[in-house]
């Protein structure tokens, strides 16, 4: 089993719809957790991060954090073509970052 | 802030040559992170270091990989003897010191390596 498991995609919406971008991990002790978005070719940016159980909201952006399922949510709504990119989900252990393969997201117009 | 930069950006190399990257963290984060990334796959985990002292070094990598910080401001890695499976993105990271803020890393453009 990997540490931080996303699925892989494509995952494709239409404009204006939400995305729905999931992620599960193994590790029952972990804390931090972060949204990366990474655009072809370039490097991961930091958009989210959630470290208590519940909704976390920002913009367009909402994480959501569940310990108990050692599950881990990014919902994107009103999804623009701009939100087209690979998001990685990342988990905080022992001073290091333990990513996901990343989901692709497709808006299309 | 000025943001993380990493040097060069790209890099061919023959198999068999040694290379370096540079990294200059955001001037205030005292951690540094380097991390390694193929086509498809999430960034991988190599070595990080706190100020001045590598504190962690990944079991993947081999002793042809050595990386230093040696005033706790930029950092370099080295990768000896290169072969064609070293072939990736590299990427370096910072962080900062303030409790919680650890996991909030903030990544560089990256060097993309190819091995030939």
């Amino acid at each position: 089993q990997k540490e931080v498991e996303q699925n892989s995609g494509p995952l494709s919406v239409p404009e204006g719809a939400i995305a729905s971008l999931n992620c599960t991990y193994s590790d029952r002790g972990s804390q931090s957790f972060f949204w990366y978005r990474q655009y072809s070719g370039k490097s991961p940016e930091l958009i989210m991060f959630i470290y208590s159980n519940g909704d976390k909201e920002d913009g367009r952006f909402t994480a959501q954090l569940n310990k108990a399922s050692q599950y881990v949510s990014l919902l994107i709504r009103d999804s623009q073509p701009s939100d087209s990119a690979t998001y990685l989900c990342a988990v905080y252990q022992g001073g290091k970052l333990i990513f996901g393969q990343g989901t692709e997201l497709s808006v299309k117009p | 802030d000025t943001g993380v930069s990493q040097d060069p950006r790209h890099k061919i190399t023959k198999r068999g040559q040694n290379v370096t990257f540079r990294c200059d963290p955001i001037s205030e984060h005292n951690r540094l992170y380097w991390y390694r990334q193929t086509l498809g796959q999430g960034p991988e985990f190599l070595t990080y270091f706190q100020n001045e002292a590598q504190l962690e070094k990944s079991r993947l990598l081999s002793d042809r990989f050595s990386a230093e910080r040696p005033k706790g401001s930029f950092s370099t890695l080295e990768i000896q003897r290169t072969e064609q499976g070293d072939s990736a993105m590299y990427l370096c990271a910072s962080s900062s010191r303030g409790q919680g803020k650890l996991g909030e890393q903030y990544f560089g453009p990256g060097t993309r390596l190819t091995v030939t």
